[in-house]
């Protein structure tokens, strides 16, 4: 089946630019939406936003001026940036797949902690 | 503060029944079939449980199962078992600006 897996620096400096990965094994890339998600400890999830395997992508407003999505189908990977960081950005970064609205599989998660 | 409202816990004794709210708008719950219940373990990632606000994905028990009337959607899990002490959050479509919103989540504890 499908699974997904996180990767990336777990620090980054505050005003720098949050990097991720998310590969994508056991499927294709292509006909789907693929999603990332975050979780600050002891909260609750936040959809940061999707791409498309075309490139087509869609941010959540709240986060859209700092947030940059891409797909490289030749890899089965996709990526998220998140630039201009701060203390409030720390968290736990989820990928996951989407055919409509629901989110399914996901991947286990990355730590990424913003500090100096 | 999260887009959707659901309650901070529930709690209910092995082989009870338990029902989790999930509080809208028209602008999301109300106004699309496209709400999701996802189940946490502490230090998992979460799992979907509940699409397109009846539908359960091949696997989940039938124990499962979900519903909406106007802007609430709700989650309701028959006969509680021990693995089901979770949190569980809800998301909805809201349309083709805000896209997607997830309620604050709700501890479920079995007694």
């Amino acid at each position: 089946q499908v699974q997904l897996q996180e990767s990336g620096p777990g620090l980054v400096k505050p005003s720098e630019t949050l990097s991720l990965t998310c590969t994508v094994s056991g499927g294709s890339i292509s006909g789907y939406y693929w999603n990332w998600i975050r979780q600050p400890a002891g909260k609750g999830l936040e959809w940061i936003g999707r791409i498309y395997a075309s490139g087509s992508a869609y941010y959540n407003p709240s986060l859209k001026s700092r947030v940059t999505m891409s797909v490289d189908t030749s890899k089965n990977q996709f990526s998220l940036k998140v630039n201009s960081v701060t203390a409030a950005d720390t968290a736990v970064y989820y990928c996951a797949r989407s055919d409509r609205w629901e989110l399914e599989p996901w991947g286990q998660g990355t730590l990424v902690t913003v500090s100096s | 503060q999260s887009a959707l409202t659901q309650p901070r816990s529930v709690s209910g004794s092995p082989g009870q029944s338990v029902t989790i709210s999930c509080t809208g708008t028209s602008s999301d719950v109300g106004g699309y079939n496209y709400v999701s219940w996802y189940q946490q373990h502490p230090g998992k990632a979460p799992k979907l449980m509940i699409y397109e606000v009846t539908k359960r994905p091949s696997g989940v028990p039938d124990r499962f199962s979900g519903s909406k009337s106007g802007n609430t959607a709700s989650l309701t899990i028959l006969g509680l078992q021990a693995e089901d002490e979770a949190d569980y959050y809800c998301s909805s479509y809201a349309g083709s600006y805000t896209f997607e919103v997830f309620g604050g989540g709700t501890k479920l504890t079995v007694l």
